[in-house]
């Protein structure tokens, strides 16, 4: 089946707007994650859903980031303000959920450009 | 507090040399350990994991680590690297291994003719 997607692959917004971005999980993964990778730096965890609960929203920067997941499938990470400091790739993930080890599937990332 | 220390932000190796990806880790409790690649303008896959079945952990297109408590070490390793190969790794920890990853800050590796 088709693997994790994320839309859009690119977002260029002016300091202070709002973006909203997208992921559509692999079908049947319980599990989805975002990260982001700033430039020259490893993956950091933003939050975990379990279904559409959020047990581990412990890696958001700041209130002006929020996510939400609906019908246990697509999740939206909403940016508010956005900041120079925000530009990054954003990755989101999904897994099988709360078995054992599982492994995660990475999307291709959105790249978000604050100007 | 889970951690994950890579050494070297670059490596170059030949064509048929041995690769050898350096990764710590720190846990307060035995870790899941993943290592991950990145292709240019891909997305991550995962190589291999750590789940203590066995200390040394066999992944895809030859890549192999081994887990070493004593040296709180998961080394990522090739015999003959191939020109394939050339792409950003990331080792990473997980305390339950299906909740977040911790990701190192990666190291690129580059394959030279």
């Amino acid at each position: 089946g088709a693997g994790v997607s994320q839309s859009p692959s690119n977002k260029v917004t002016e300091k202070g707007k709002d973006v909203e971005l997208r992921c559509d999980p692999i079908s049947g993964h319980t599990a989805l994650y975002w990260y982001r990778q700033r430039l020259g730096q490893g993956l950091e965890f933003l939050i975990y859903f379990q279904g559409n609960s959020a047990p581990d929203k412990s890696g958001l920067p700041s209130d002006r980031f929020s996510a939400e997941r609906t019908g246990e499938s697509v999740s939206t990470l909403t940016i508010q303000r956005t900041q120079q400091e925000d530009s990054a790739v954003y990755l989101c993930a999904s897994s099988l959920g709360d078995r054992d080890v599982n492994e995660q599937f990475f999307g291709p990332g959105t790249r978000l450009t604050v100007l | 507090a889970q951690s994950v220390t890579q050494l070297g932000s670059h490596v170059s190796v030949s064509e048929g040399a041995l690769v050898l990806l350096r990764c710590n880790y720190s846990s307060s409790v035995p870790p899941y350990l993943f290592w991950y690649v990145q292709y240019p303008n891909q997305g991550l896959q995962l190589l291999l994991k750590y789940t203590s079945a066995a200390t040394l952990v066999k992944g895809i297109n030859g890549f192999e680590a081994e887990f070493k408590k004593s040296e709180t070490s998961f080394h990522l390793t090739k015999p003959s690297a191939h020109m394939s190969d050339a792409a950003e790794y990331f080792c990473a920890v997980s305390n339950t291994g299906f909740q977040k990853l911790v990701f190192g800050t990666g190291t690129r590796l580059l394959v030279s003719p």
